[in-house]
């Protein structure tokens, strides 16, 4: 079974760049499948981020668009997510997680990675 | 964007009861494409029924899943006690896929 691993700072400034990776295990990433992100806050609960395709090809919630890039490194069999600019309004726990289509259903997750942005 | 409203927002049974949760959406959910996941604390959300009626693998099935367009259901038929968690549905029809706040099943 695919399994996922969240990795990267859990406490960032206003302003600055949260960086994220995701070691997969047990799959190529440069197989198939999409590889995505999602976000748990107690303020707007579960949300998309954003996911890749085996082949790069990038897809974005329209909320986020401009702050967000995800990105694939098969040499490695990880993905990542930079959002930039970052406030309070982004501390959350993050999950990366794979699907069978950019924003489909989420058949395996990450355990997670608490966020926490403060000055 | 459609907006699920799940409900009710806590359900207190006992272990051996049927639970019924709720799952209501904006607009009509193309192709029935609807999801809802188990969450335990710390821990992240578990899959349990896709396209409005699918188990997924290895789900047991005390889990189903019914509905159409835009009222969803999920029945737990007899809880068991690893069954109390929140429930999500999730729709994946419309991009960008949105879920719902969550239904919490507590023991009574």
């Amino acid at each position: 079974q695919v399994q996922l691993q969240e990795s990267g700072p859990g406490l960032l400034k206003p302003s600055e760049t949260l960086s994220l990776s995701c070691t997969v295990s047990n799959y190529s990433i440069g197989s198939g499948y999409y590889w995505g992100w999602i976000r748990q806050s107690p303020r707007k609960g579960l949300e998309w981020i954003g996911s890749i395709s085996h082949r790069g090809t990038t897809f974005y919630n329209p909320s986020l668009k401009s702050r967000v890039t995800v990105s694939l490194d098969t040499s490695k069999n990880q993905f990542s997510l930079k959002l930039t600019s970052v406030t309070a309004a982004d501390s959350a726990v993050y999950y990366c997680a794979t699907s069978d289509f950019y924003d489909s259903r989420i058949d395996y997750w990450g355990q997670g990675t608490l966020v926490t942005v403060s000055s | 964007e459609i907006v699920l409203t799940q409900s009710p927002g806590t359900l207190s049974l006992s272990p051996g009861e049927r639970a019924t949760l709720s799952c209501r959406a904006s607009q009509n959910v193309r192709n029935n494409y609807l999801a809802w996941y188990q969450q335990k604390p710390g821990q992240a959300p578990r899959l349990l029924i896709y396209g409005a009626s699918s188990r997924a693998t290895g789900i047991p099935d005390r889990f189903s899943g019914s509905g159409s367009e835009t009222d969803f259901t999920l029945t737990i038929s007899r809880l068991e006690p690893e069954d109390f968690a929140i429930y999500y549905c999730q729709q994946y029809g419309r991009s960008p896929c949105s879920f719902g706040q969550g239904t919490k099943v507590d023991i009574k």
